[in-house]
């Protein structure tokens, strides 16, 4: 089975931190994503990857930055986080062989105080 | 671009009962289409897909999901819900490349 491993599922971090979250998935997938979760939108795409150190912006991608440095692991980094970036936050990963077939983490619910 | 539409925020169904959750796209061409559950605290699970050939697809769980392409629909049904299936439900579609757009959900409640 894929396993994609989110590192928190619980963060709490003060105005103006910088926030990593971190993403491992051990199925050699090619690409990668992030995206955040809020009740009554869905999840919305804020970055994805489609091979190490490449990067493309998703539909939210403003405040967040990521990091792909090896093929399994994929990060979310917020600069310094703002009470508006409170949410859950997923990962995923796909293969490029059936590319549109999502695995996902447990998710990490982040709260900005 | 790409969109989903769930029109159902919440449904609430008795168990035993059978289940039908709406989800309606729009693509220009062909699409293909995805439900996954996400059981509480979980991440997403995927539960059927349709890339193309028979409309009626089979998934995990019990579920089966009919593409209409007439009315853009890729509805997901259940013959008997069992207190378990209580879940949030996406629907999401896939116009090509590696992106997928996700609808905002459908709260399932299980009655007992």
């Amino acid at each position: 089975d894929v396993k994609v491993t989110q590192s928190s599922r619980y963060l709490v971090k003060r105005t103006g931190e910088k926030v990593f979250l971190e993403c491992v998935q051990d199925m050699d997938h090619e690409n990668m994503f992030w995206y955040r979760q809020d009740p009554g939108l869905g999840l919305r795409l804020i970055y994805f990857s489609y091979d190490v150190k490449m990067k493309e912006k998703g539909d939210i991608p403003e405040g967040y930055s990521v990091s792909r440095e090896k093929k399994e692991r994929f990060s979310l980094i917020l600069e310094s986080a703002s009470t508006n970036q409170t949410s859950m936050y997923l990962c995923a990963s796909s293969s490029q062989l059936a590319k549109n077939i999502q695995y996902f983490g447990a998710g990490t619910r982040l709260s900005v105080l | 671009a790409q969109s989903v539409t769930q029109p159902d925020i919440h449904i609430t169904v008795s168990e035993g009962a059978s289940l039908e959750l709406r989800c309606n796209y729009s693509y220009g061409a062909t699409p293909y289409l995805f439900w996954y559950v996400q059981s509480p605290g979980q991440g997403l699970q995927l539960l059927l897909k349709y890339f193309s050939g028979d409309t009626l697809v089979q998934g995990i769980k019990g579920f089966e999901a009919e593409f209409k392409r007439s009315q853009s629909s890729f509805n997901l049904r259940k013959p008997s819900v069992h207190w378990s299936d209580a879940a949030e439900y996406f629907c999401a579609v896939a116009g090509g490349g590696n992106k997928l757009t996700f609808g905002t959900g459908t709260q399932l409640k299980v009655e007992l």
